[in-house]
């Protein structure tokens, strides 16, 4: 079936640790977004790319890193520098009118 | 800059009864507009869409939007509610030019059987 995989599901890491979440869609589509959702803030942008070996900043990129080396993938890295990493993490990928969400990964840091 | 705002952060109704979720957004210029729903343990999914024509938008699940340009909002409405839809409800602005969909903060509905 077609659509987005994120993997893992769930991840618990140490502070000072970075993790890298993966993303892999087999959709065909060139953009691809990475979305952070917390409990009353919605959603909110981190990265997107919407071409290979291109991406763009979000709203809140501090303390993150994406790379899009193939069209199919799109892995985001939370560094330690990230001040707040335990969040809820989505990805998703784009054709005009309309997004499609991974199941998403949901990151504690301990 | 682009923002979206939803004005109700938790709506309870019981079943049968009628839903109005307000959001309204700023842009200066032509926007696509959406509404995801994500239901308990399951992914954003697409309720509906708004590029042109037709501001009455039907969606999903008898789920309809209306696009009030001059009011800038696109609030989403159900006749009648069921327990089923007891999920959280996104707004989303795309403006023609960005690449990228703004998100509201998301209304979570209950809906009491």
């Amino acid at each position: 079936d077609g659509g987005i995989t994120q993997s893992p599901k769930y991840l618990f890491r140490k502070e000072g640790q970075n993790v890298t979440l993966s993303c892999e869609q087999n959709l065909n589509h060139d953009a691809m977004y990475w979305y952070r959702q917390d409990p009353g803030q919605g959603l909110r942008l981190i990265y997107y790319s919407q071409i290979v070996n291109d991406f763009q900043k979000g709203d809140i990129a501090e303390g993150y890193s994406v790379s899009r080396e193939k069209k199919e993938s799109f892995p985001l890295t939370v560094t330690s520098a990230q001040k707040n990493p335990t969040a809820f993490y989505l990805c998703a990928s784009m054709v005009p009118g309309e997004l499609f969400f991974g199941e998403g990964s949901r990151l504690t840091v301990l | 800059a682009q923002s979206v705002s939803q004005h109700n952060h938790h709506v309870i109704l019981s079943e049968a009864a009628s839903l109005e979720l307000g959001c309204n957004y700023s842009y200066g210029g032509t926007v696509n507009l959406f509404w995801y729903v994500q239901y308990p343990g399951q992914h954003l999914q697409l309720l509906l869409k708004y590029f042109s024509g037709d501001p009455l938008v039907k969606g999903i699940k008898g789920f309809e939007a209306e696009f009030i340009k001059s009011k800038f909002s696109f609030n989403l409405r159900k006749p009648s509610v069921q327990w089923s839809d007891t999920a959280e409800y996104f707004c989303a602005v795309k403006g023609r030019s960005q690449g990228n969909l703004i998100f509201g903060k998301g209304t979570k509905l209950s809906v009491k059987p």
